[in-house]
């Protein structure tokens, strides 16, 4: 049982845009950024937002991200087959001193 | 460009014990708060534990206290994870890592089996 909640798949075709909730708490997301992973199959999480809303150089603008109050979304607009993926949410726990992490949204490209 | 290379992964009996290492390089390793995660196989990600900058405090998650230790030494750029007692439920990749910046390794293969 993930501490953070992301629901388990979604799904969209080429162009479409779709959007990955993730809900936590007043000890997390209430209190602290969110960070977001693409995972694609054997190979390490790869950072895709920051703080939020911030993109890393090289990753494209049709990522985005946004938080409110305990929950946070990753938006990707303009589909595209390669983001076919794992997506995870991540945020710093006040409470546990660490990190807290959703459970997983495997993003399929239809 | 930053690099993390993990090592020490391997094959275990339920019960044994086994030392992860992570070489770090190409950023100020010892500027960093640094954490071990965790991915069982078909899983998600899993904090196990992590240091502070300078060793003087570490945290765990529940089902790894007081038989997983993290350690560092800055002099060396190197992260350190003693995990003893080990389980079956241990199974994962174990990944070094530091969440925050997105800084991760390849990870290694930890496998508790009899």
């Amino acid at each position: 049982q993930s501490v953070l909640t992301q629901a388990p798949s979604a799904s969209g075709t080429p162009g479409q845009r779709v959007t990955i909730s993730c809900s936590g708490s007043s000890s997390n997301i209430g209190s602290k950024d969110v960070n977001w992973f693409q995972q694609l199959p054997g190979t390490a999480p790869k950072l895709v937002i920051y703080s939020s809303n911030q993109r890393p150089s090289g990753v494209p603008d049709r990522f985005s991200g946004s938080k409110s109050g305990t929950s946070a979304s990753l938006a990707i607009s303009g589909l595209q087959s390669e983001d076919e993926a794992d997506y995870y949410c991540a945020s710093w726990d006040v409470s546990l001193n660490g990190w807290v992490f959703g459970g997983g949204t495997k993003l399929t490209v239809l | 460009e930053v690099q993390l290379v993990e090592s020490g992964g391997g094959l275990v009996q339920p019960g044994g014990s086994l030392r992860l290492s992570c070489a770090a390089s190409g950023f100020t390793f010892s500027s960093y708060w640094m954490s071990w995660v965790r991915q069982a196989p078909g899983k998600g990600l899993e904090w196990v534990a992590n240091i502070k900058l300078d060793g003087s405090e570490q945290y765990s998650e529940d089902s790894v206290k007081g038989r997983f230790t993290i350690s560092r030494d800055n002099a060396k750029n190197s992260l350190y994870l003693q995990m003893n007692s080990l389980r079956a439920e241990d199974t994962a990749v174990y990944y070094c890592a530091d969440p925050g910046t997105g800084y991760w390794g390849q990870g290694t293969l930890v496998t508790v089996s009899s």
